[in-house]
């Protein structure tokens, strides 16, 4: 039970280029979110999938688009990188019922030159 | 809109002994949740405790527990007996129970705790 992983989990673009952050969760949990956390800051959320089959924007989504891919995977885009979007990703789950608790992914370190 | 407020960027405090770290929320509604996150310098983030906000009981977790205080919407975590391993960011955070919003977590900007040996 490998719980929350993400993959890069370094990565480092020059502006204008595209990539594609991925997460997967093997607890079976209904929601999953992307956050980013920038120094002197808690985290932020980007998007969420309350359910496979949807996805809402969070407090911070210029920039990005998701993928809910399946009830495992929620992948995150920057189609163009901008220095701007320099920031540690964390992606996470919750069962999304009542208990609420979400379980954080390792964090992907993205730098954008 | 849903506030989180760590007032203390830093904290220490010496191994064996107690502290407590401040947190204090905003919100108009009455049914939530309440969380404190640890992360270690592994960046990874760990869920410490959580407390509903109905339960007038103060949750507890081993070493850890909380101070909630719903009506000066005040939301403490007491580390007793610190281990040079609770050294790490907290964060405190908030999410409500219903709705399009139904666990999103609104943080506090963190608290860095350093267990002195």
């Amino acid at each position: 039970n490998a719980g929350v992983t993400q993959t890069p989990k370094f990565q480092v673009l020059k502006t204008g280029q595209s990539m594609t952050l991925q997460c997967a969760q093997d607890m079976n949990h209904n929601s999953m979110y992307w956050y980013r956390q920038d120094p002197g800051m808690g985290l932020r959320l980007i998007y969420y999938s309350a359910s496979e089959g949807t996805t809402d924007k969070g407090e911070v989504p210029n920039g990005y688009n998701v993928s809910r891919l399946n009830k495992r995977e929620f992948s995150l885009r920057l189609e163009s990188a901008a220095p701007s979007q320099t920031s540690v990703y964390f992606c996470a789950s919750s069962e999304g019922t009542s208990i609420n608790s979400q379980y954080f992914g390792p964090g992907t370190r993205l730098t954008v030159l | 809109a849903q506030t989180v407020t760590q007032s203390q960027p830093e904290m220490s405090v010496q191994e064996a002994e107690t502290v407590t770290l401040s947190c204090t929320y905003d919100t108009s509604e009455n049914n939530y949740y309440l969380f404190w996150y640890k992360q270690p310098p592994s960046r990874q983030m760990i869920l410490v405790i959580r407390q509903e906000a109905y339960k007038q009981q103060n949750a507890t977790e081993n070493r850890f527990s909380v101070n909630f205080q719903k009506a000066a919407k005040s939301f403490s975590l007491k580390i007793s007996d610190s281990q040079l391993g609770d050294t790490a960011m907290y964060f405190c955070a908030f999410s409500l129970t219903y709705g399009g919003s139904q666990g999103n977590l609104i943080f506090g900007k963190g608290t860095k705790l350093s267990v002195k040996p």
